[in-house]
C-alpha cells in the first residue's frame, strides 16, 4: 500500500536528550513537511523540503533539525534546544514543487518529555 | 505571511442537521483552499478542496463555497452522521512568492454529532 508512515506512534524523552522522529513515504513525492500540533493551535510548519538535499524553516523551526538525503525519508530531531518539546508531530508529503495538491499526512508521533 | 482564522472552535449538532464552519484569510494571493479531516489519534485526511477559479465545488454531503473578495471560505456539511464527528482544518495557499506552496491552517473546529 502506498502511503507516509511515522514512527514511534509514541516517544517519550528526558529533559536534555535530543530524539528523532522518522517520516518515510512510498508515494515518490517531491516534497515533504514536519507540523506541530498542540490543542487549540492548529497545525504549524516546522521544516519542509521541497526535493532532496534542500529543506527550509517553516515558521517554528527552533529546536529542530531535519535532513533529506533520500526522496522517501525526512527525519524530525528535537534537540534538546527546544524548550517545550511535548506535542504532536505530523509529517506530511504532496506530489512535486510548485503544485497547490493534496498533502498526505503520517498517523503522527506523539512526543512526552518526561 | 497568510494568516487563516477558523469559526467556530467547537460545534454541536443533532443527526441530520447541517454543520458549517467558516474561514477567512488575509492573503489576496492565496489560490488553493483544502480542508481536512482528523479523527483521535490520526492524522488529517483531505475531504474536499477549492482553488479560486472556482466559487463552489460540491461532493456528496460535503460542499466548499469561496468568495474572494471577501476573502472567506466554508465548508458545509449536510445530513450530518456520527461518523462526521471530527476535528477539521481549514487551510490556505498561494502559487507565488515567498512560502508558496505553503499551506497555512486554521486553528480547527471540533464537530460533534449527537445521535
Amino acid at each position: 500500500d502506498g502511503g507516509i508512515t511515522q514512527s514511534p506512534k509514541y516517544l517519550f524523552r528526558k529533559e536534555g536528550q535530543n530524539v528523532t522522529l522518522s517520516c518515510e513515504q512510498n508515494l515518490n513525492h517531491d516534497a515533504m513537511y514536519w507540523y506541530r500540533q498542540d490543542p487549540g493551535q492548529g497545525l504549524r510548519l516546522i521544516y519542509y523540503s521541497q526535493i532532496v538535499n534542500d529543506f527550509q524553516k517553516g515558521d517554528i523551526a527552533e529546536g529542530y533539525s531535519v535532513s533529506r538525503e533520500k526522496k522517501e525519508s525526512f527525519p524530525l530531531t528535537v534537540t534538546s534546544a527546544q524548550k517545550n518539546p511535548t506535542a504532536f508531530y505530523l509529517c506530511a508529503s504532496s506530489i512535486a514543487q510548485g503544485a497547490n495538491t493534496e498533502a498526505f499526512f503520517g498517523q503522527g508521533t506523539r512526543l512526552t518529555v518526561v | 505571511g497568510e494568516n487563516v482564522e477558523q469559526h467556530p472552535s467547537t460545534l454541536s449538532v443533532q443527526e441530520g442537521d447541517s454543520a458549517v464552519i467558516k474561514c477567512t484569510y488575509s492573503d489576496s494571493a492565496s489560490n488553493y483552499f483544502p480542508w481536512y479531516k482528523q479523527e483521535l489519534g490520526k492524522g488529517p485526511q483531505l475531504i474536499i478542496d477549492i482553488r479560486s477559479n472556482v466559487g463552489e465545488k460540491k461532493d456528496q454531503r460535503i460542499a466548499v463555497t469561496l468568495n474572494k473578495t471577501a476573502k472567506h471560505f466554508s465548508l458545509h456539511i449536510t445530513e450530518t452522521q456520527p461518523e462526521d464527528s471530527a476535528v477539521y482544518f481549514c487551510a490556505a495557499s498561494q502559487s507565488s512568492g515567498a512560502g508558496s506552496y505553503q499551506l497555512t491552517f486554521g486553528k480547527g473546529t471540533k464537530l460533534s454529532v449527537i445521535p
